[in-house]
């Protein structure tokens, strides 16, 4: 039973590039949550999705971010004109539900270096 | 606003020795989980453990168990019988009630680096 499936597990970008990050839930799993870890810190929510909505995206960046989870295939998490500061390890995580004993299963992240 | 605060930055413990990481949190809330995660060196996040706010027994799995003291709002991680396999990142996190009613977002703490000495 195959995990939470993130690709690719490294991405190296320069400025004003587009990173392009995805994400396959765990099967059975139709919640998605994206968080962002900048280097030794926690991590921290950025959006959560279910198919086709996006339920909330309050820890998201206004403007360059965006991320979508389409009827089918794999959850897409967008950077457009990438900067520095947008190094980091981003993780997707799944679960079956939103309840508040529901665990969230983490993928392995994609790492993010901008140049 | 709902808070994790982890104050230990780094811990070490002897192997086979059991080991305590702190966690404190801040919620109104009346319904919540605690969760903790490792994270060793290659970066992945390991779901440990989880514990209710209206669990009426301390979590347990293997060698973690959860110390809840609900009153003092803490959620300590006890590791027992340490192994040189556990020297990683700890993260507690809560689950946070999110705009939509349901319980979402994870906020998490800022970690406590744990190594573990032969």
């Amino acid at each position: 039973n195959a995990g939470v499936m993130q690709n690719p597990r490294h991405l190296v970008r320069r400025r004003g590039q587009e990173a392009r990050l995805r994400c396959s839930p765990m099967k059975g799993h139709s919640h998605v949550y994206w968080y962002r870890q900048l280097p030794e810190e926690g991590l921290k929510f950025m959006v959560y999705l279910q198919k086709e909505n996006i339920i909330d995206e309050s820890g998201m960046p206004k403007e360059r971010f965006s991320a979508e989870f389409p009827k089918e295939g794999p959850s897409i998490l967008r950077i457009q004109q990438v900067v520095r500061g947008d190094s980091a390890a981003y993780f997707c995580a799944s679960s079956k539900s939103s309840g508040s004993g529901e665990t969230q299963y983490f993928g392995p992240g994609t790492r993010l270096l901008v140049l | 606003a709902q808070k994790i605060t982890q104050t230990q930055p780094g811990m070490f413990v002897q192997e086979k020795e059991a080991v305590t990481l702190d966690c404190t949190y801040d919620t109104s809330d009346p319904s919540y989980g605690l969760f903790w995660y490792k994270q060793p060196s290659s970066g992945e996040m390991i779901f440990l453990i989880y514990q209710g706010s209206y669990d009426q027994q301390n979590a347990t799995e293997g060698r973690y168990s959860l110390n809840f003291q609900k009153a003092r709002k803490s959620a300590n991680l006890v590791i027992s019988a340490s192994q040189l396999g556990d020297s990683a990142m700890y993260f507690c996190a809560m689950r946070e009630l999110g705009f939509s009613g349901g319980y979402n977002k994870l906020i998490f703490g800022a970690g406590t680096r744990l190594a573990v000495h032969p």
